[in-house]
Order: structure tokens, then sequence, then C-alpha cells
């Protein structure tokens, strides 16, 4: 079965420092991975996605993540967090078994940056 | 991008009515539509795959007379919450997916009292 693990429940950051999200993953074949961002009370928004190509995918508001084959990992990164980057992160991979594509998400992974 | 517009975006309802929520997809078409429940600060859980023209797919555990969802048109899923109670009170989102992509409502909180 397809899943994805976020093992922290928080992520703490200073203003400017950079910062990690981690995901692991669990995949049959080629995964189909994706990075998305909450806000409180609203949908979720599209940061970045990995399906073929390039390891390191860059992706919006400066983020970027990391797709590695070895370890089956695909943590999120940013070189310098800003306060509005303070939310709810969640990592997802495609479920190319089951109908329609459906998206299988992570626990999700509160981060907050303080100034 | 790609949007998808979700409607209402908060709803306070009695116990024992129903609520329609509906998501729209507003610049492509959809044929295949996804509907999330979430709790506080918590994981998105499926509920349902909805596709146009036909019965949706529920996932284990989701009653399909409770919460019934119906799929008329390429832009248009819509969830209906049937005899409300308050333990479905809850944050419902929709997803509709676009090639590679899936683009998110705005989602609806629901309060049932």
């Amino acid at each position: 079965a397809q899943s994805v693990a976020q093992p922290e429940d928080q992520v703490n950051v200073a203003e400017g420092n950079p910062l990690t999200v981690k995901c692991t993953y669990s995949v049959s074949g080629n995964p189909y991975l994706f990075w998305y961002v909450q806000y409180p009370n609203r949908g979720l928004q599209f940061l970045l996605k990995y399906i073929t190509g390039d390891n390191l995918v860059k992706g919006s508001y400066g983020f970027e993540a990391e797709f590695n084959k070895s370890q089956t990992s695909f943590h999120l990164k940013k070189p310098s967090a800003l306060v509005s980057d303070s939310a709810l992160y969640f990592c997802a991979v495609r479920d190319m078994m089951g109908q329609g594509g459906k998206l299988i998400f992570g626990q999700g992974t509160e981060l907050s940056v303080k100034p | 991008g790609a949007v998808v517009s979700q409607h209402p975006s908060r709803v306070i309802c009695k116990s024992g009515t129903s609520v329609k929520i509906e998501c729209r997809s507003l610049d492509f078409q959809a044929t295949t539509m996804f509907w999330y429940r979430q709790f506080p600060k918590q994981s998105l859980m499926l509920m349902a795959t909805s596709n146009e023209g036909s019965k949706a797919t529920y996932e284990q555990g989701v009653e399909k007379d409770k919460f019934l969802i119906n799929h008329a048109s390429l832009t248009l899923s819509t969830l209906t919450v049937t005899s409300a109670h308050p333990e479905d009170s809850s944050f419902y989102i929709c997803s509709a997916r676009r090639a590679d992509e899936a683009f998110f409502g705005q989602g609806t909180r629901l309060t049932v009292v």
C-alpha cells in the first residue's frame, strides 16, 4: 500500500534560519510526490511536486524539496524562514493503484516560525 | 493556475437537517473530484471519489447514505450531509484533479448544533 509519513508533528524555527519539514514515503513503483501548505480554515495550496527528473524540485514561495530514492524521503526545505511561513504542511503521494489517482496525505507538520 | 471554488465556506445547521456543499472547477473540466474531511490539526481523510456521470466511490467506513455525492457535470460536484448530527461537525474539503496536479477548494466549516 502507498503511504507517507511525517515524523514531526511540529517544527519550530527562528525567522531567517533554514527550515526542513520531513517526509518519507512507501510506494510500489515510481512515486508521484507532493507538498501542500494549509493556512487556518483554508484549503490546501500546492507548493511543489516530484514526478520525474531532477531530484531537487523548486516550488512556490521559495520552497524546495529533495527526492532521495535510497532513503525514500522527500523533505521540504527553505533556506531562510519567514514568520508568514507558519502553517500546516502536508506531504502526499499519489495512489497509482486506486481509482482516479487519489492523494494519500501524511499526518501533517505544523511549522511555527518565530521572529 | 487552476481554481476550485467551494461553497459555502462556513455553515451552521440544526441537528437533523441536511446541508449541501458545492465544489466547482472554474477554469477546467474535472471528471474526478475528491471529498475530504479534516479534524482540527489533523490530516485529510478521504471520504469519497466523485466521478462525473456515475456513482461515487466511497472509502471504507464512510456511510454513502449519509454523505450523498452528486457529480452531474464536469465542473460541479456536491456533497450533501443528510440528517446532520453534532459529530458531523468538521472541515470538509474538495479537490479536483487536472493532469498531475490536484487543486483544492477553500474548505467548508460545518457546525451542527
